[in-house]
């Protein structure tokens, strides 16, 4: 099955700073991956999603790129503010088994 | 946010007891999923359900049980718990499997001792 590596599992950056989380799978048949961002005793609410046909896509101060050939996707946070403080989930969806598979997550702290 | 609901939000349970979440969509989501979420080991699908009467083991099934009889309700039972099954447990769903947003509920805290 479909497994999903999040790397590094924390990250700590000094606010307006630019922070890059990276993911990769393992299905080259996961054709849709979203990013969700957890807050600290919240549930996942996501923040910006990419299907395999585009390679990158942008909102307001987030982006995310993707590599179909390498297997990776990347989270990128412009501009962090303290409320990007938040625990950030990659997955990646595979439509044969209709699941969507989940990294285990990284902790981003941004420092005032 | 408000369309999907789990009950209860906060379960202290002993060894060996049954307990059943509830969850309870208003959107009428065609699939239906159960997480759990572990320290070390982020969103686990424990199952998973495509429609009414249509459930699917996910990675971490042992020790549960679901039914989907209405479309809108997907209950997780642990027949006998565990301690090991202390866990946040967050129901979410879905409009239709083709890589569609999945919305979380609220998540329910379940301590086991």
């Amino acid at each position: 099955g479909e497994n999903v590596e999040q790397h590094p599992s924390t990250l700590s950056v000094q606010e307006g700073d630019s922070a890059v989380i990276k993911c990769t799978y393992s299905d080259s048949a996961s054709n849709y991956f979203p990013w969700y961002k957890q807050e600290l005793g919240k549930r996942p609410q996501l923040i910006i999603d990419i299907r395999s046909n585009v390679g990158e896509k942008k909102d307001q101060r987030i982006a995310v790129t993707l590599n179909k050939t390498a297997k990776h996707f990347s989270l990128h946070i412009t501009e962090t503010q303290p409320e990007d403080s938040a625990v950030y989930f990659c997955a990646a969806f595979t439509g044969a088994n209709s699941k969507l598979t989940f990294g285990k997550g990284i902790t981003l702290s941004v420092r005032p | 946010d408000a369309g999907i609901t789990q009950s209860p939000r906060y379960k202290i349970t002993e060894t060996g007891r049954q307990v059943t979440l509830m969850c309870h969509q208003t959107w009428s989501h065609s699939y239906m999923f159960w997480y759990r979420q572990d320290l070390g080991h982020g969103l686990r699908l424990i199952y998973y359900s495509a429609a009414a009467d249509i459930t699917d083991k996910g990675e971490v099934p042992d020790g549960y049980v679901v039914s989907r009889s209405k479309t809108e309700n997907f209950p997780l039972t642990l027949e006998s718990a565990t301690r090991s099954q202390t866990s946040v447990y967050f129901c979410a769903s879905s409009e239709q499997s083709s890589g569609n947003t999945i919305y979380f509920g609220e998540g329910s805290w379940l301590t086991v001792v």
